[in-house]
């Protein structure tokens, strides 16, 4: 199995930056997913790493180190409409079906 | 447009009455998944297709049953439901390659009293 780590909850305030981590451990690591998830919704697509780094695309951010088990979804210039869960979804046992964290629920205030 | 539907979006129903919930996809994706998300839970997985008649067991199988006898369907079926199974599912089909994203159903809810 996989072992996923989130926080549970995060809260930052409209425009500000948040950092939402994500460590794992798996044997036969393939890549990372990150899905955002509003309340009540089908989860969708935010990112994908499978080299080490950092992907940006456009406010959001997915950073990967495999060697340390870790990522990190960063968002920049928060808006109220990112009030939702972020889900880690590692790919891992040798598997490209990825395997979802409990999600970490990110509340923006004004 | 390229989607996941399924049917019906709300459901309540009563314990020990047989249910179907309907996946259908047009994106001709091999991989079709079921999960169930519970409150302080997260998305946990049902059962999984990888293809045509090829079904598998994820993490919490018990009391429910799939088929995939067509690429496009994968049903998700309560032979005898009961409140435990109160939830709310979502069906997902994708690639199976590296970085090929799932996409999600809109999610069924499911009550049984």
């Amino acid at each position: 199995g996989q072992n996923i780590d989130q926080p549970t909850e995060m809260t930052a305030t409209e425009g500000a930056i948040v950092q939402i981590n994500c460590t794992y451990q798996t044997s036969g690591f393939n890549g990372l997913f990150w899905y955002q998830q509003h309340a009540g919704e089908a989860p969708t697509f935010l990112s994908y790493n499978v080299l080490d780094g950092l992907e940006e695309k456009g406010r959001f951010s997915s950073f990967l180190s495999r060697s340390k088990g870790y990522s990190y979804l960063l968002l920049k210039e928060l808006q109220m409409k990112d009030s939702a869960s972020y889900l880690c979804a590692p790919q891992g046992g040798g598997s490209y079906i990825p395997t979802f964290g409990r999600g970490t629920s990110l509340i923006v205030h004004p | 447009e390229a989607q996941v539907t399924q049917n019906p979006r709300y459901l309540i129903t009563v314990t020990g009455k047989k249910l179907t919930v309907t996946c259908s996809q047009n994106m001709n994706h091999e991989y079709m998944s079921w999960y169930r998300q519970d409150p302080g839970l997260g998305l946990r997985q049902i059962y999984y297709s990888m293809n045509v008649e090829v079904t598998d067991k994820g993490d919490v199988p018990e009391g429910y049953k799939v088929s995939r006898k067509e690429k496009r369907n994968f049903p998700l079926i309560l032979e005898s439901p009961s409140p435990n199974q109160t939830s709310l599912y979502f069906c997902a089909s994708g690639g199976t390659g590296g970085g090929e994203t799932q996409y999600f159903g809109p999610g069924t809810r499911l009550l049984v009293l």
